[in-house]
């Protein structure tokens, strides 16, 4: 089954409440754990990663710590903006050394924000 | 620099046909990716390539065959058509080495009725 677990969307704020899209990942050792964003019709982009345990990757306003206590990456952002509203996925690095680069996805975020 | 592209963007085919995905990037990337993207299903790995000359099964391999000829192109093919492969097709590329970032192209949305 899929390594990397995402809370369930669609998520639909007020413009400038705090957000929160829990990411979970199962995996041997540690590997680099990323948060990729996918505006309306257009492919992901990378929004922020974290290489090693208790990295702080940040980008934007959003933020995510790698926290292998409980193999977490969860994506904050202290006020969001009408321009947030996109797909939000959390992905891991498939092997801890590299494996061709692959990623394993999680199903993806809805983000709404509403004026 | 204009990254990684895709063609064509829209296609509809019927059952059986026959098709070629083109991805190119101009970046200079070893690694290149195709993904599908699926509602509720996030994206799954394809066929992925590390190389020029070199392709490798991901997740979802069958239906489609890939071919890594040039480094800067990608090609992804449908032999026979199932609608099935209906879905966003996605191309991405990236460094070699671990933890690097992908790069994606904008997808081919594909329709197989």
């Amino acid at each position: 089954g899929n390594s990397v677990t995402q809370m369930e969307g669609p998520v639909t704020l007020s413009e400038e409440a705090f957000l929160t899209i829990n990411c979970t990942y199962t995996a041997t050792g540690y590997p680099s754990l990323f948060w990729y964003v996918q505006y309306p019709g257009e492919g992901l982009q990378l929004l922020l990663k974290a290489t090693k345990a208790d990295d702080k990757g940040s980008n934007k306003g959003f933020e995510a710590t790698y926290r292998k206590e409980t193999t977490s990456f969860h994506l904050e952002k202290g006020s969001v903006q009408v321009s947030d509203s996109a797909v939000y996925f959390c992905a891991r690095q498939r092997g801890v050394y590299n494996q061709g680069g692959k990623l394993i996805f999680g199903q993806g975020t809805e983000l709404s924000v509403k004026p | 620099n204009a990254g990684v592209t895709q063609t064509p963007k829209f296609r509809v085919l019927k059952t059986g046909q026959s098709m070629t995905l083109l991805c190119a990037q101009d970046m200079n990337h070893e690694y290149m990716y195709w993904y599908r993207q699926d509602p509720g299903m996030g994206l799954r790995l394809i066929h992925y390539s590390v190389g020029e000359g070199t392709t490798a099964k991901g997740e979802v391999p069958d239906g489609y065959n890939v071919s890594r000829l040039k480094k800067q192109n990608f090609l992804l093919g449908l032999e026979s058509a199932a609608p099935s492969q209906t879905s966003v097709y996605f191309c991405a590329s990236s460094y070699s080495g671990s933890g690097n970032e992908q790069f994606f192209g904008p997808g081919t949305r594909l329709t197989v009725l």
